[in-house]
């Protein structure tokens, strides 16, 4: 089992939905990233997270690490957020890397 | 400037080739990572250089070489490579703190024919 765990692996939506990916881990962490990936490579860090929620536009990150969880929320979805959406977590007793999760593949359509 | 940078974007080599890719960061950051991607799997760790010195080797091959020459430059040197390490190459920084963000460059598409 993977130390971290998102679903859905595929999310298909209209623009203007409101969408919602799912995080879970399995090991105390010190910190969450949650990642966009476009088609062709770059990524881009949304949030890092160690408690509580952020917000930024159009997008909300909350985490609850009592229940080891994480949610990534995109409010009036558009065309342009489809993307890879990816959490990773900085494992408390690991050294200095990122474990990722297998990615959400989210697909808005017009 | 919160840019990394990577070259080339592509790059195409047989399996005798020596070739190097390159990354570049100029926010101060002490931290610099080498991932590879392969296609719909989410990034592997391959190294972790900390101030200029390696820290995390992530069980890779040795026709992979990293090399930090400064603060601000990352290379992997690759040599003799397969083709299954065709894949996509990331490079990252962060500042020195563990759990902090990491700003990750555009890529470099490697294919090893």
């Amino acid at each position: 089992k993977n130390e971290v765990e998102q679903s859905p692996q595929n999310l298909t939506a209209q623009e203007g939905e409101f969408i919602t990916i799912n995080c879970s881990y399995s090991v105390g962490i010190s910190a969450l990233h949650w990642l966009q990936q476009h088609p062709g490579g770059g990524i881009v860090s949304l949030f890092m997270l160690s408690s509580g929620k952020k917000k930024h536009g159009r997008l909300i990150a909350t985490i609850n690490i009592q229940e080891k969880h994480s949610s990534l929320h995109i409010t009036a979805s558009h065309p342009r957020d489809s993307a890879v959406y990816i959490c990773a977590v900085v494992i408390i007793q690991g050294a200095q890397k990122l474990v990722f999760g297998q990615g959400t593949r989210l697909t808005i359509n017009p | 400037d919160t840019e990394v940078t990577q070259t080339p974007k592509h790059l195409v080599m047989g399996m005798t080739n020596k070739k190097s890719l390159k990354c570049e960061q100029h926010m101060g950051h002490r931290a610099m990572y080498w991932y590879k991607q392969k296609a719909k799997k989410p990034p592997e760790l391959m190294f972790v250089y900390s101030y200029e010195k390696l820290s995390i080797n992530e069980s890779v091959p040795s026709r992979f070489s990293p090399e930090c020459p400064n603060s601000s430059l990352l290379n992997l040197h690759l040599h003799a490579l397969q083709p299954e390490d065709s894949a996509l190459y990331l490079c990252a920084s962060s500042s020195q703190t563990r759990a902090d963000t990491q700003y990750f460059g555009p890529g470099t598409r490697l294919t090893v024919l």
